[in-house]
């Protein structure tokens, strides 16, 4: 079993629909959440981070944690075609000790907004 | 401000062929990381290094090895190239090791083994 499965998608969906993204994790030594984008041809970059359960929100973008369940989201609102792109969930175990800041990637989703 | 520069951008290398990725940042980070990128499967850690002169190996280290002589370099070598090893490599820095302290990538190199 992946220690991170990410629903692989690919998604397409029209400009202002909502989407929704998700992960299911087995380690529960998991402790911090990140969501990375990543354009085409280009490296990841860091949207959103969390580390309790709950949501978390960013302008239209929301995360959402659920450690009970091991499962957490991102959600688009408004979605835009310059949102489309590569989203790869990431975790880490606890700050410090050994995890030195690795991180384990889901498999990412390929989202398409078309106008 | 660069952040991380990778070099070559691609690159075709043919079986038992050797080649060294190099990854350069200017962002006084510690910590620096390797991951190579296959499609539909994520990024997997290769290596690590938490310092100059301090490295580790990461989920899929086999066939790679990795220096950290200065706190600005990490280049990544591979001595005998095989198609498994074709992918994306991505290499990334981080300022600590906080869950919450953002990792910046660099823009990748495509690799390809014939």
């Amino acid at each position: 079993q992946k220690e991170v499965e990410q629903d692989p998608g690919p998604l397409s969906v029209p400009e202002g629909a909502i989407v929704s993204l998700n992960c299911t994790y087995s380690n529960s030594a998991f402790q911090y959440f990140m969501w990375y984008r990543q354009y085409s041809r280009k490296g990841p970059e860091l949207l959103m981070y969390t580390y309790s359960s709950g949501n978390k929100e960013d302008g239209r973008f929301t995360a959402q944690v659920d450690k009970s369940s091991k499962y957490i989201s991102l959600f688009i609102r408004d979605s835009q075609p310059s949102d489309s792109a590569t989203y790869l969930c990431a975790m880490t175990t606890n700050a410090g000790g050994t995890s030195y800041g690795k991180l384990t990637f889901g498999q990412g989703t390929i989202l398409t907004v078309h106008p | 401000n660069a952040g991380v520069t990778q070099t070559p951008k691609f690159r075709i290398l043919k079986i038992g062929q050797s080649m060294t990725l190099q990854c350069a940042q200017d962002m006084n980070h510690n910590y620096m990381y390797w991951y190579r990128q296959d499609p539909g499967m994520g990024l997997k850690l290769i290596y690590y290094s938490v310092g100059a002169g301090i490295t580790d190996k990461g989920e899929v280290p086999n066939g790679y090895n990795v220096s950290r002589s200065t706190t600005e370099d990490f280049p990544l070598r591979l001595e005998l190239a095989a198609p498994s090893q074709t992918s994306v490599y991505f290499c990334a820095s981080s300022l600590d090791y906080s869950g919450t302290t953002e990792a910046f990538f660099g823009q990748g190199t495509r690799l390809t083994v014939v």
